[in-house]
């Protein structure tokens, strides 16, 4: 089955510090690929949308300044949290799908972001 | 435009008892639905997905759905719960391929000794 990968599983950062995080997807192609972030005892809300080759779309009120994501091949895209702050802590998930008409996303298993 | 509602989001059952979490949607377009299963700090894990063709679904763990469309419901259900079944329970819904998913507030199941 599809599987995608999410690294690392849990980082420690310091307060103005940036971290990035991976997303791959091991056994497909993933033409879109997206970010959704989790607060405690919450559902997910989606961040952005990314498309290989492309800029990713944001959802309103995210900053892409700072929530820095680059889809660069159609296995891998990469989530840098730039000048990160303890309010930036939560669970990252992305997700990706292949665009084959299976219409389900394949979801990583997260990344605990943790800013002290 | 999409979105899923999820009623109680917590629901407690005794062990063996019968599973049920409510979902329902509204969109525009057909839908395609989902239950996804959390477990504590880990991603999600697809139970079951309702596309096209037979109205009842079933999954993996002994779960099923049903997609009403005249009710707008996609509710999960599933005969015995296990002590396993304890997890954060997601509904979401997505117009296709490539596009985003909405997901319901979620459902916390807590299953009883």
């Amino acid at each position: 089955g599809a599987v995608v990968s999410q690294h690392p599983s849990r980082v420690i950062c310091k307060s103005g510090t940036s971290v990035k995080i991976e997303c791959r997807s091991l056994d497909f192609q993933a033409t879109t690929m997206f970010w959704y972030r989790q607060f405690p005892k919450q559902s997910l809300m989606l961040m952005a949308t990314s498309n290989e080759g492309s800029k990713a779309t944001y959802e309103q009120g995210v900053e892409k300044d700072k929530f820095l994501i680059n889809h660069a091949s159609l296995t891998l895209s990469t989530l840098t949290v730039t000048s990160a702050h303890p309010e930036d802590s939560s669970f990252y998930i992305c997700s990706a799908s292949s665009g084959l008409g299976l219409y389900e996303q394949y979801f990583g298993p997260g990344t605990r972001l943790t800013v002290t | 435009a999409q979105s899923v509602t999820q009623l109680g989001s917590h629901v407690s059952v005794s062990e063996g008892a019968l599973v049920l979490l409510r979902c329902n949607y509204s969109s525009s377009v057909p839908p395609y639905l989902f239950w996804y299963v959390q477990y504590p700090n880990q991603g999600l894990q697809l139970l079951l997905k309702y596309t096209t063709g037979a109205t009842l679904v079933k999954g993996i763990n002994g779960f099923e759905a049903e997609f009403k469309k005249s009710e707008t419901s996609f509710h999960l259900t599933k005969p015995s719960a296990h002590m396993s079944d304890a997890a954060e329970y997601f509904c979401a819904v997505t117009r296709g391929t490539g596009n985003q998913f909405y997901f319901g507030t979620g459902t916390s199941l807590t299953v009883i000794p």
